[in-house]
């Protein structure tokens, strides 16, 4: 199995809250990404990292930021959390721009806003 | 722009039974075209991939023909098993330059003994 450890694992916090969400890997792989997962929806991608320090945004990125200082940890931030970001998050990793589609998940972090 | 469409679940079968679960597409150019499977309390795994047309994709069983025709990618499965319950999603990706996965909304399965 692939290293990538997500924490916390479940989390219930108030609306308006900062929230932050980490994922960390032992594959030293360069793409790192942030979906959500929601009924009807599937999975949909928050943000994703090419690189150290090189964030890039995808289809639902509002209300959300993501910093990558290091090539193992890849953060997920909600600033002012809302109930609409009540939500399963799962990180995935990536070896190379030829490996594309060949995500490795991490178990996800539950996260319930009130 | 791009999109999966599955069919709608829960699909519910008896062990044994013969399982298809259906995938088209909408695509420009050739993508390539995934099926990730997810267990309960876990994150997805990737379950098969094809990357041209007519190109099959098999493993654990499972197995997907990519159909350019169809612009279709459906999984099947001759024997299913109660450990196949999941659910399982149909994704694409387009092979130009850095291109995001684009998931469909997944299809749960149900396997009774």
């Amino acid at each position: 199995d692939a290293g990538i450890t997500q924490s916390p694992r479940h989390k219930v916090t108030e609306t308006g809250t900062p929230v932050t969400l980490r994922c960390h890997q032992t594959e030293n792989h360069r793409y790192m990404y942030w979906y959500r997962q929601d009924p009807g929806h599937g999975l949909r991608l928050i943000h994703y990292s090419y690189g150290v320090k090189d964030t890039d945004k995808g289809e639902v990125s509002d209300g959300y930021s993501v910093s990558r200082s290091k090539t193992e940890d890849f953060l997920l931030t909600l600033e002012s959390a809302t109930s609409s970001q009540t939500s399963v998050y799962f990180c995935a990793i990536s070896e190379s721009e030829a490996a594309f589609g060949e995500l490795f998940f991490g178990e996800g972090s539950r996260l319930t806003v009130l | 722009g791009n999109s999966v469409t599955q069919m709608e679940g829960p699909v519910t079968l008896s062990e044994e039974a013969f399982l298809t679960i259906n995938c088209t597409y909408t695509a420009t150019g050739y993508p390539s075209l995934f099926w990730y499977v997810q267990y309960p309390g876990e994150g997805l795994q990737l379950l098969l991939k094809a990357t041209k047309a007519d190109d099959k994709g098999s493993n654990k069983g499972f197995e997907a023909t990519y159909r350019k025709e169809t612009t279709s990618f459906h999984l099947e499965k001759g024997s299913v098993q109660v450990s196949d319950s999941a659910v399982y999603f149909c994704a694409l990706r387009r092979n130009t330059g850095f291109q995001k996965l684009v998931f469909g909304t997944g299809t749960r399965l149900l396997v009774s003994p």
